[in-house]
């Protein structure tokens, strides 16, 4: 069965930095393009990064642009976010996804709140 | 950027009763048009992909349809179960993939 587990989300300062883990288990991570959405409280659902499978391939929302930076590791069967400059409106639940014809993998997410 | 508008934000359905919630994109995405519900608490969950086609354990009475710039997603008879907020998303050709901002089921 496949199974993706976010980590890593936690309270951090305005201006501070943060990596995000997703494990994927269950299936050939390697074959999969993967997906970062996230969404704030209250909010809808924001797309925010995709990898292509071999990790060449990398692209961003205009919100994020410059500050995260998406990677992965296949032999590790992980997916990664690190997330620098990090500023009040990026506090969400940060979700990882395998991205298919849409996305039809989700993890349960991770609470990052960015505050002073 | 392509923009998809949902309407309504919010529908008042009776259970037994049919939904019909609308998306619409602000150019054309051909077929590739997805459906997510999620429920409090939870993360979204797959249900309709290429504009039509269930994901799997969907139930038949979730469908789509629509092509280019409108889209629709119908529950023919909404169950107890079905109550939640419905996202559509574009994933055509190449990132950045947009979500529409939501369509809440709700109870009548």
């Amino acid at each position: 069965q496949e199974h993706l587990v976010e980590s890593g989300g936690t309270l951090v300062k305005p201006g501070g930095a943060l990596r995000l883990s997703c494990a994927a288990s269950g299936f050939r991570f390697s074959d999969f393009y993967m997906s970062w959405i996230r969404q704030a409280p209250g909010k809808g659902l924001e797309w925010i990064a995709y990898i292509s499978s071999g990790g060449t391939s990398v692209k961003y929302a205009d919100s994020v642009k410059g500050r995260f930076t998406v990677s992965r590791d296949n032999a590790q069967n992980s997916l990664f976010l690190q997330m620098n400059s990090l500023r009040v409106d990026d506090t969400a639940t940060y979700f990882c996804a395998r991205d298919t014809v849409g996305m039809d993998v989700w993890g349960k997410g991770t609470t990052v709140i960015v505050s002073s | 950027e392509i923009r998809m508008t949902q309407s309504p934000a919010t529908l008042s359905v009776s259970p037994g009763e049919s939904a019909t919630l609308s998306c619409r994109a602000s150019e054309s995405v051909a077929n590739n048009l997805a459906w997510y519900q999620q429920k409090p608490g939870q993360s979204p969950r797959l249900m309709i992909y290429g504009v039509s086609a269930r994901a799997s354990g969907v139930p038949v009475r979730f469908s789509g349809s629509g092509s280019g710039t409108e889209f629709t997603l119908t529950i023919s008879s909404v169950q107890s179960e079905d109550f939640a907020v419905y996202y559509c998303q574009q994933y055509n050709n190449r990132p950045p993939w947009t979500f529409g901002q939501g369509t809440k089921v709700e109870v009548k």
